[in-house]
């Protein structure tokens, strides 16, 4: 079945960049999805990318696709102290609507 | 902006009890979902829902769950029998097409004694 992996943990200074980083299996993925946990609180879409573009960039937020490796990456810029949360990335593959999760990311971002 | 809304936010119940889980999905939005994250452990797919059937389901999703959607606005995960094991957090999702991002509530902490 579909598996996607995240490292556990990634601690940054505040002002620096965050990469966060993410593999999947499947192949047939046509989204691919990021998620923000803060503590006690759902899962907030911070965005997503469609697996026909290479890159998504949102204000700070820089997504990169790299289809071949099945290799995801979030990068946060000018990390600030709020950015402090689990991120998940998610993948959804063709005519499903299930979304497979990866196990999350700790980001710490230290003052 | 719109949310999904989750209530309780905390249910605590005895093991072989039913509870009920209750969502309200964003007003315009027509697919609903389930899903549950175990203390430690991913966030897991249960169940998706649309025009008042289930559309997709995963093996977890067995014959102590059930879903509903009572009224125009209700969304229910119903839980026969609990066990331990169901102890987790509820997540119900919603979107308002069959490829666009799920929207996320708060999530429903479910502790079963």
């Amino acid at each position: 079945g579909e598996d996607v992996e995240q490292s556990l943990f990634l601690s940054v200074r505040e002002g620096d960049s965050s990469v966060i980083n993410c593999t999947y299996t499947d192949s047939s993925s046509t989204y691919l999805y990021w998620y923000k946990q803060e503590p006690g609180a759902g899962l907030q879409l911070l965005t997503y990318i469609f697996s026909n573009m290479d890159m998504k960039q949102d204000q700070r937020l820089t997504v990169l696709l790299n289809k071949k490796d099945k290799h995801l990456s979030l990068r946060i810029a000018d990390t600030q102290t709020g950015d402090s949360a689990i991120y998940f990335c998610a993948e959804r593959d063709t005519g499903r609507r299930a979304l497979t999760f990866g196990s999350g990311t700790r980001l710490q971002v230290q003052p | 902006e719109p949310e999904v809304t989750q209530t309780p936010s905390h249910q605590v119940t005895q093991m072989g009890q039913e509870v009920i889980l209750r969502c309200v999905p964003i007003s315009n939005h027509l697919y609903f979902y389930w899903y549950r994250q175990i203390l430690g452990q991913k966030v897991e797919f249960l169940v998706s829902f649309y025009n008042n059937e289930i559309s997709e389901k995963s093996e977890i999703f067995d014959d102590q769950f059930s879903v509903e959607r009572p009224d125009g606005s209700n969304f229910t995960l119903k839980i026969r029998s609990t066990k331990l094991e169901d102890s987790a957090m509820y997540f119900c999702a919603s979107s308002d097409r069959p490829d666009s991002p799920l929207h996320f509530g708060n999530g429903t902490r479910l502790t079963v004694t």
